[in-house]
Order: structure tokens, then sequence, then C-alpha cells
């Protein structure tokens, strides 16, 4: 049973289009973690969010970690084909991963 | 630096066999954590093994087995394989809990 829910599950765009992606629990974390899986490879960390509020920027990506600690959103501006995947929230140290938005972005 | 590899890759088994899978963790890593992913579903935790004993364990059942070497090296043992069984198993390592887990490609394992 995943703890961690993700949505949407599927997500299929145009490149230079913007999009947000979300994990919901009824949890709450000490800090949660978003991963970026391709295929054929296993999860590759992108980052750690601690704080409730906190906001954490990686080039075109931007990650939130909701004040109460039990949701967080991805959001990606000006998509591009290299951000196709799939992407997983996990709990850190609860070992729990959500299912996933699997995106795709199309040239 | 290598990184995490996992081996074999591939491998199909027939319901009730046996099946064990290996991991080598990135050099300086401590840690190995287990997991299942089924196709289109997240990663689920089978169990982290630290010392060579296992520190903690998620809900599967008592079929799935582990060992770490004095190396760190692990192994994943699944006795009496079902259907349902079948999935991509990683493999995760790290310098004890609290640090950053490097995944490995992952066994894609095939239950006939």
């Amino acid at each position: 049973t995943q703890l961690l829910e993700q949505s949407p599950q599927f997500l299929s765009i145009q490149e230079g289009e913007n999009l947000t992606v979300y994990c919901n629990s009824s949890s709450v974390f000490s800090s949660l973690q978003w991963y970026r899986q391709e295929p054929g490879e296993g999860p590759v960390l992108l980052v750690t969010v601690v704080t409730g509020g906190e906001v954490k920027k990686l080039k075109r990506l931007t990650f939130q970690f909701g004040d109460a600690r039990k949701d967080s959103s991805l959001h990606i501006t000006a998509a591009q084909p290299g951000d196709t995947g799939l992407y997983l929230c996990a709990g850190y140290l609860d070992m729990r991963f959500g299912a996933g938005t699997r995106l795709t972005v199309k040239p | 630096d290598a990184g995490v590899t996992q081996s074999p890759t591939h491998l199909i088994k027939t319901r009730g066999q046996q099946v064990t899978l290996r991991c080598s963790p990135k050099s300086g890593h401590d840690t190995v954590s287990w997991y299942q992913q089924a196709l289109g579903q997240g990663p689920q935790f089978i169990f982290q093994y630290y010392e060579e004993e296992e520190r903690q364990r998620g809900n599967f059942p008592d079929r799935f087995s582990g060992h770490q070497f004095p190396n760190y090296s692990s192994e994943l043992n699944v006795n009496a394989l079902l259907l349902g069984d079948s999935a991509l198993y990683l493999c995760a390592s790290s310098l004890d809990h609290y640090n950053e887990q490097f995944f490995g490609p992952g066994t894609r394992l095939t239950v006939l």
C-alpha cells in the first residue's frame, strides 16, 4: 500500500510547456525526497526537502514542501524532452515511495 | 568508481523455484537496501542491511531473505517463487542510513 499519492499518474506535454506534479500524504514526514527514474535504470535523487514551506530550485525544476510537511510539489518550467521519465517522491528514512508520475515531453 | 552494480541484469524463473540476486555497493558505502518495483509502481522497500545484519524490514514474507558480506556486498534470495514476484529488483547503497541512497540499474525478474 502506497502511503504517498502522486498525481497525475501520467502526463504528456509539448516541449516548452510548464507543468506541476504533486505528492500527497495523510502522514507527516520529517523530510521528503524527489527522484527521477529513466527506463532500464534505478532512481536518481533530485532533491531532499526538510523544512515545512521550503522551496528548492534545481535549474528549471522547483520543489516545494508543504507547510504541514504532508505534501510536496515539483514544477518544471519550459519542459524539454530530456525531462522525460518517472518522477517519484519518497519519505526520507521512511523508505516509502509513491507510485510516480510518468512524464513524456514531446519535441 | 563503478557505482552500484547488480547481477544478473535479467532472469527468468518458473513458479516454485528459488532465485539469488547480487549487489555490490558504491565504494565506501556500508549500507545496502533492497526494493521491489512492479510494473507501473514505485519501489517497495524489502529490507536494509548494515554491518551484516538486517536492520529494517518492509512488509514482505519470509520467502524474501538476504545477506550482507564483510565487503558490504549483498544478496537477495527469494524462495518458492510466485508469478507476482515478477518485478524489477533494485539495490541501493548509502553511507549509513542517514545519507543519500544511490541505486543500481536493477535486476528484471520474470516468473513464468
